[in-house]
């Protein structure tokens, strides 16, 4: 079946970049999303990528998409502590199935 | 325009119990989708109803059921409560087209004693 893997943690400090890897199995998802989760909230779209890009930036955000090795990555520069969040990547099948979550930590 | 709506956001309920949830779509959206996260199996999604039709379902057992109303807001009801039903579910909608981004809710969270 259908399975996204995510590494379950990253630390980083203010101000570096951080990159949360994704990796999925349906190569025929038409859209790979990135989802932020903060404490106590849902889920908030951050991102997303069509399957026939390469690449996406948006501000701080950068997606890249290897389709050969089904890996995606999603880089965001200059890292600040309100980032420190649960980071999901998702594929659509067509229900969306995400990974377990990237929990990401900022230190000042 | 107002986001997802879910009530109630807390619930504490015991075994063989059942619980409704409730969620309301962002204006104009059509398509209601419910998943339950829990710390050991993360989101899983559980159904997607469109225009009071259930469009698609994943791997939950019966005792988990939804239904939409004419105006799009969703109700879900998990019949015969166990523990392992602790868990946040959350609601999201979305105009109802293929592949589109869905607008989530802050969630309900279910404690079941």
């Amino acid at each position: 079946g259908e399975d996204v893997e995510q590494s379950l943690f990253l630390s980083v400090r203010e101000g570096d970049s951080s990159v949360i890897n994704c990796t999925y199995t349906d190569s025929s998802s038409t859209y790979l999303y990135w989802y932020k989760q903060e404490p106590g909230a849902g889920l908030q779209l951050l991102t997303y990528i069509f399957s026939n890009m390469d690449m996406k930036q948006d501000q701080r955000l950068t997606v890249l998409l290897n389709k050969k090795d089904k890996h995606l990555s999603l880089r965001i520069a200059d890292t600040q502590t309100g980032d420190s969040a649960i980071y999901f990547c998702a594929e659509s099948d067509p229900a969306l199935i995400f990974g377990k979550g990237t929990t990401l930590s900022v230190s000042s | 325009k107002a986001g997802v709506t879910q009530t109630p956001r807390y619930l504490i309920k015991t075994r063989g119990q059942q619980v409704t949830l409730s969620c309301s779509p962002i204006s104009g959206h059509r398509s209601v989708s419910w998943y339950q996260q829990t710390p050991g199996q993360g989101l899983q999604f559980l159904f997607e109803y469109f225009s009071e039709t259930q469009r698609n379902k994943g791997n939950f057992p019966g005792r988990f059921s939804g239904r939409q109303f004419s105006n799009s807001r969703s109700e879900m009801n998990v019949s015969t409560l166990e523990l392992g039903d602790s868990a946040l579910y959350l609601c999201a909608s979305s105009l109802g087209q293929t592949n589109e981004k869905l607008f989530f809710g802050s969630g309900t969270q279910l404690s079941v004693l």
